[in-house]
This record gives structure tokens, C-alpha cells and sequence, in this order.
């Protein structure tokens, strides 16, 4: 099942802060988080682990609440680098078993302007 | 440096025509996937190995063949490709199932179907 990602794009000027939202409707275990620049690939940014526990990277950062089944990266003081389509992914277990795939959700377009 | 690379970068094939798009990797990770994407829209899983475990979502047309020769290689064959085929493929490895160190993706091939 696809997790839902909100808003669909946002506009920034350079040095302002977004938050990128990412829900599931099932029980979740952990939360990727990727950039895409236009016409490149996925880029890995962070995991959220169960625990609730919150991640940075650079200022990029992200918190992972398992209970409410949603993530949200905190993008703080935008950089005009920030600018590509932001990707949250849910591991799904196939079968039961210990073989997992991620899901992606639709995706969070950032656009960071002068 | 240990990367995920694809073959061509750009591939234009006929109507029809069958194509064979390849990936190769030096981070000896176990799990390779296969992904397409669309213009504006998440990647979405064809296949993935888990060592040489190989599976396919239920929705990837009949089409699309995998093949992974040995740890480092995997191959995407479209057998006949029509139109709606044309899309990014990436190719993308993890070294567990969920991907706890997150997925690491290829540049992609876009392919053109004329």
C-alpha cells in the first residue's frame, strides 16, 4: 500500500523552513526518505527506525512517530540545493516472511527560489 | 568508489523491437530491484532479487523479464515495447530486504520507444 505524502509541492525562498509529511494506513517499522533532482536518481537522504527517534542530515532532519503510522522531514533555513522531488518509502514485508520491498509514495516537489 | 551503475544512459528502441536494458554493482549488496518511473510519478517495483531469490509484483506486465547472471549483474529484458513503456528505468541494491542502510540507485536508463 502506497503511503500518502503531503503537500504535493511547495515554493521556498532560500534560507526558509517545510515540512514534508508522509503517512501509511498500515503499521509501520521504518520510514526512508529520498531526494530526486530532475532527470536523476533517487538520492538515500535517511532512515527512521521504530522508536520515535528523530534523524538529521546536514539541516535536513526527520521524525518518525510509529504510533500515528507517519514520518516528517524537516527541511530548516532551505538552500536552493534542496530543490528536487522529495520521496518517502515504507518496507513492506512480501509474504509474510523476512524478504521486504519498498513503497514509495507520490512524492513532494520542493522548489527552493532566490 | 562502490556504485550502482546502468547501462545505456539513454536508449531508444522501435516499436516492438526487444530491448535489454543492464546494472551492474561493486557494493556487493544482496537485494537488487528493478524499478520503473514515469514522468512525475514515484518509482514503482518490477522485480527484485534477494540473492538469487527472484520476485516479481503481481502487476509487472508479462513483458518485462529479469535475469541476475551472478551477484554484481541483473538485467531488465522488455520483450516487445510498446509505447507506454517508455519510462526511467533505475535499478537500485540494498544490502538487506529493508533496506536498513537505505537503497542505493543506479542514474537510470530512460528509454524512448518510437
Amino acid at each position: 500500500q502506497q503511503p500518502v505524502q503531503s503537500p504535493q509541492a511547495v515554493i521556498l525562498r532560500e534560507g526558509e523552513d517545510a515540512v514534508i509529511n508522509c503517512s501509511s494506513s498500515k503499521a509501520l517499522y521504518s520510514v526512508h526518505w529520498y531526494r530526486q533532482k530532475h532527470g536523476e536518481a533517487p538520492v538515500f537522504l535517511m532512515i527512521l527506525l521504530k522508536g520515535g527517534e528523530q534523524k538529521g542530515h546536514d539541516k535536513i532532519s526527520a521524525s518518525f512517530n510509529e504510533k500515528k503510522q507517519q514520518s516528517s522531514l524537516y527541511l530548516t533555513a532551505s538552500q536552493l540545493s534542496y530543490s528536487g522531488t522529495y520521496f518517502c518509502g515504507t518496507p513492506q514485508s512480501l509474504s509474510g516472511g523476512s524478504n521486504y520491498k519498498l513503497t514509495f509514495g507520490k512524492g513532494t516537489l520542493l522548489t527552493v527560489n532566490p | 568508489d562502490a556504485m550502482v551503475i546502468q547501462n545505456p544512459r539513454y536508449q531508444v528502441t522501435q516499436f516492438g523491437k526487444p530491448v535489454t536494458l543492464s546494472c551492474s554493482q561493486t557494493l556487493n549488496h544482496n537485494v537488487m530491484y528493478w524499478y520503473q518511473q514515469k514522468s512525475s510519478q514515484a518509482p514503482k517495483l518490477l522485480f527484485h532479487y534477494y540473492d538469487k531469490d527472484f520476485n516479481n509484483e503481481a502487476d509487472t506486465p508479462d513483458n518485462f523479464q529479469s535475469r541476475r547472471p551472478n551477484t554484481s549483474f541483473c538485467f531488465l529484458d522488455i520483450r516487445s515495447p510498446g509505447l507506454g513503456d517508455a519510462a526511467m528505468y533505475l535499478c537500485a541494491t540494498s544490502q538487506t530486504p529493508g533496506g536498513a542502510g537505505g537503497y542505493t540507485f543506479g542514474s537510470g536508463t530512460r528509454l524512448t520507444v518510437v
